[in-house]
């Protein structure tokens, strides 16, 4: 089983703040690295897929960057809005068919 | 269009009791994964179903775990003489399976499984 971390653990901000979380995971063996963003009684819903080092992926207010060779990742989310509130994982993917889960990060916002 | 759906969406079991839980993947989809989340911990992997290949049963916690997939659509996990440490919420994800490595994961809403 692979080690895939994501920090905080949690976090409430205020609506119209800006935030970001790290997902981290190891440094060998990477294929992609996948952004997933799960609400409460709804499914998971992909993000991003990130490939290359170095890539940056953005999606409206949301964006991530990739870091392979020392193992991170990092979402950032502009001006937090309450409907972004969510647990956001990350998804670790060597060259095998499966994803290494991290525990995600839970994110409130407050209006 | 039709996503992935699960059903059922709750199901309080007793020990000891089989339990199965269906899954069926977005249409024209060939690869299919199984994952649980237990409470704390992050999404594991199952099993993985990929056109007729055999399936990646590596994630499989026990001989008491198993899954089918029938016709390359609809897919069963079954879960025999559950004990309370099964209770999770089981996840199915579909995925085009075109470029395994990176397809996007399209998820259930996931079964709550609850082991008395």
């Amino acid at each position: 089983i692979l080690n895939v971390e994501q920090s905080p653990q949690s976090l409430h901000v205020q609506e119209g703040d800006s935030t970001n979380f790290t997902c981290s995971f190891p440094s060998s063996n990477f294929y992609a690295l996948h952004w997933y963003r799960w609400e409460t009684a709804k499914s998971p819903e992909a993000l991003f897929v990130m490939t290359l080092n170095g890539d940056e992926k953005k999606k409206g207010r949301i964006s991530a960057t990739l870091n392979t060779k020392e193992g991170y990742s990092y979402l950032y989310i502009k001006g937090s809005q309450p409907e972004d509130s969510a647990t956001y994982l990350c998804a670790f993917q060597t060259g095998a068919n499966n994803l290494f889960f991290g525990t995600g990060t839970r994110l409130t916002v407050i209006p | 269009g039709a996503g992935v759906s699960q059903s059922p969406s709750n199901k309080v079991t007793e020990k000891g009791k089989d339990v199965e839980l269906r899954c069926d993947p977005i249409s024209g989809h060939t690869a299919l994964y199984w994952y649980r989340q237990s409470l704390g911990q992050g999404l594991e992997f199952l099993i993985y179903f990929q056109g007729n290949s055999a399936p990646d049963k590596s994630g499989l916690p026990s001989d008491r775990f198993s899954a089918e997939r029938t016709g390359g659509s609809v897919s069963t996990l079954t879960i025999q003489r559950t004990q309370q440490e099964d209770s999770a919420v089981y996840l199915c994800a579909s995925s085009p399976g075109t470029h395994a490595s990176t397809d996007t994961q399209y998820f259930g809403p996931g079964t709550r499984l609850t082991v008395l």
